[in-house]
């Protein structure tokens, strides 16, 4: 239940193209959902949350949807660039007290020039 | 405001020694949590220290143990050093007041021969 799926594994896209990463979750505890870009050799760096009392925040090409019912949420890159290139990982948080974050397994992000 | 600091960045050591990871957290944040990073099992959460207690622990073996100091820095000890044990260690910190975002430091790469 403190698991949070997230797909796909690895995904290719093309300069300018669309990248959609998915994650699921079961535990309702839930309450904040973060978005984490990592590049190689460098640690995971925040890059847009959201609260489940929202169902979409956009912060310039990056966007999250949050399912609230369905237990999932996305994250959207709009115009991929090269430079987008990286793993993303997902999160799901439980409320402050029981502060723990769980992380999705990554999903390594390749946008061909 | 200098970010999470981590050292050493690369550590190579031998199977059943033991090792120690040091973590400074952004100046005022009082929470350091640790993760393992590896690219079967993403990122794994360690442990969590607040004012100096451990506020929550994940499912480790005791060999991994952690403190920390009055001025919010943080240690990692690895005991009885094991091959599986090679990986990115993150440290992550935050105020701990509340649910707020985490701040990743580059990590240390430790491999085990």
């Amino acid at each position: 239940q403190q698991q949070v799926k997230q797909s796909p594994q690895s995904l290719i896209v093309q300069k300018g193209g669309i990248s959609i990463i998915n994650c699921a979750y079961e535990n309702t505890a839930f309450d904040y959902f973060p978005w984490y870009q990592q590049f190689p050799g460098k640690g995971p760096a925040l890059l847009i949350a959201i609260r489940p009392d929202v169902s979409e925040k956009k912060e310039g090409r990056f966007t999250i949807s949050f399912n609230k019912s369905a237990k999932q949420f996305s994250l959207h890159i709009m115009d991929s660039q090269p430079g987008d290139s990286a793993t993303y990982f997902c999160a799901a948080v439980l409320p402050s007290g029981t502060y723990k974050y769980i992380f999705g397994t990554g999903t390594r992000l390749k946008v061909l020039a | 405001k200098a970010g999470v600091t981590q050292t050493p960045r690369y550590l190579i050591k031998t199977r059943g020694q033991q090792v120690t990871l040091s973590c400074s957290p952004i100046s005022g944040h009082r929470s350091v949590s640790w993760y393992q990073q590896t690219p079967g099992q993403g990122l794994q959460f360690l442990f969590e220290y607040f004012s100096e207690t451990q506020r929550n622990k994940g499912n480790f073996p005791g060999r991994f143990s952690g403190r920390q100091f009055s001025n919010s820095r943080s240690e990692m000890n690895v005991s009885t050093l094991e091959l599986g044990d090679s990986a990115l260690y993150l440290c992550a910190s935050t105020s701990g007041t509340g649910q707020d975002e985490q701040y990743f430091g580059p990590g240390t790469r430790l491999t085990v021969t």
